[in-house]
């Protein structure tokens, strides 16, 4: 298997831009999450999915903000209109199930820079 | 809230050993072992779950106090590939999403 899949790695884009990024999980992973990552607040989980279903918004930081998981094997996350505090490391993982018991395989993430 | 990793940094030379504590002050179900080399994603390491078990591969091992809500992460013999940011990640249940801690950044020199 590929692993997750991410693109695109990298993105630079003007404040006030939209951005999509985008993700594969592993084939058969039912559960999928995207991720924040800075240096001030660490590692954050922004949303998750169950069999192509939003469970959990919570962390998604404002209305800006949107994911969707339109079939099993792609989801995007998108920031419209994007801000320079945006600027982070977005990784997506998929799992078998929920974090009890099941680890999370992470794609190799974006880095995103809102200038 | 958050689960807090010490120390939150720690330089070895290769061949000595490190611990890597993890805490929460809730009541947990697992607690799960990543790390992070510099521009790349998190691995998984391990997963221990509620039950006190010690679990281990190679000379990387971890333990589970679920009394306490601890867990540590043992690195015997370090090798120079076991640089890098170690993260715990905390589940208060088997339905529960999982936390991460704030990291342990580790070098490992010559």
């Amino acid at each position: 298997d590929a692993g997750v899949i991410q693109s695109p790695r990298h993105e630079v884009t003007e404040m006030g831009q939209e951005v999509t990024l985008r993700c594969k999980p592993i084939s058969g992973h039912d559960y999928l999450f995207w991720y924040r990552q800075t240096m001030m607040r660490g590692l954050e989980l922004l949303i998750y999915f169950n069999n192509n279903v939003p469970i959990d918004d919570s962390g998604m930081p404002e209305d800006r903000f949107s994911a969707k998981m339109p079939n099993a094997s792609f989801s995007t996350l998108k920031i419209q209109p994007s801000e320079p505090r945006d600027s982070a490391v977005y990784f997506c993982a998929s799992s078998l199930g929920l974090a009890g018991a099941y680890e999370q395989y992470f794609g190799p993430g974006t880095r995103l820079t809102v200038t | 809230q958050q689960p807090v990793q010490s120390p939150q940094a720690v330089i070895l030379r290769e061949g000595e050993d490190a611990v890597i504590n993890c805490s929460s002050s809730k009541a947990l179900y697992s607690v799960h072992w990543y790390r992070q080399k510099h521009g790349e994603a998190p691995v998984f390491l391990m997963i221990l779950l509620k039950g006190g078990e010690q679990k281990g591969h190679d000379k990387i091992s971890a333990s589970f106090n679920e009394k306490k809500q601890q867990s540590s992460l043992y690195l015997t013999a370090s090798q120079l590939s076991y640089s890098g940011t170690y993260f715990c990640g905390t589940a208060t249940g088997t339905a529960s999403k999982l936390t991460f801690g704030t990291g342990t950044r580790l070098q490992v020199t010559l």
